[in-house]
């Protein structure tokens, strides 16, 4: 199993413009998640999925858009780019069951600067 | 709210133990867990306990869990320069974890 793959790993993009983080995994894993990191600071929870078809708004959602239409795939959409989303984006997934253990695996991120 | 706490930065020599505070806020969190991340990489997840236990051992790894206090802890024995990374604590809430702001470990010889 490749697990969670993120692509691409690096990006630059000026103000404005528009991308797609891509985020597969291969584990059949119900629950998806992306989450950005600034530097220095944790996990901030953007959007996340329960399943195909289903999505929900996390911490700091706003200028960001997510679909779910396979169980593998989870992307996640920047439309008008700001310096502000200069961070890196890790998508996860996790098998989790309601109340059991809710590991979460990571992919190695995506780095994007916004100029 | 929910929140989750750590220290930002320990310092620690090699062959020294580490201990990892965290404390958080959700008393219903099924389980808490430690990840860690190096440098470039996304977060692994190291351990976890489960919320009716107070102490898990994982060889060189020990959780403590302190529910009244709502306290956790990650104590890591015999540091060596590999364990330098940072590391995250995570507590359970329904559909999502909430995640600490990481705790930089680093280790000096």
């Amino acid at each position: 199993n490749a697990g969670v793959t993120q692509t691409p790993k690096f990006r630059i993009l000026k103000i404005g413009q528009s991308m797609t983080l891509q985020c597969t995994q291969d584990m059949n894993h119900n629950y998806m998640y992306w989450y950005r990191q600034d530097p220095g600071m944790g996990l901030k929870l953007i959007y996340y999925s329960v399943g195909a078809g289903i999505t929900d708004k996390g911490e700091v959602p706003n200028g960001y858009n997510v679909s779910r239409s396979t169980t593998e795939d989870f992307p996640l959409r920047l439309e008008l780019a700001a310096p502000s989303q200069t961070s890196v984006y890790f998508c996860a997934s996790s098998p989790r069951l309601a109340g059991g253990l809710a590991e979460q695996y990571f992919g190695p991120g995506t780095r994007l600067t916004v100029t | 709210g929910e929140d989750v706490e750590q220290s930002l930065f320990l310092s620690v020599r090699e062959g020294d133990s580490s201990v990892i505070n965290c404390t958080y806020t959700d008393s219903s969190s099924t389980y808490l867990y430690w990840y860690k991340q190096e440098p470039g990489a996304g977060l692994q997840l190291l351990t976890y306990i489960f919320s009716n236990m107070d102490m898990k051992q994982d060889q060189r790894l020990t959780v403590l869990l302190n529910k009244k206090d709502k306290h956790l802890s990650l104590r890591i024995a015999d540091t060596q320069t590999g364990d330098s990374a940072i590391y995250f604590c995570a507590e359970s809430n329904t559909d999502k974890l909430i995640f600490g702001t990481g705790t930089r470990l680093q280790v000096f010889p």
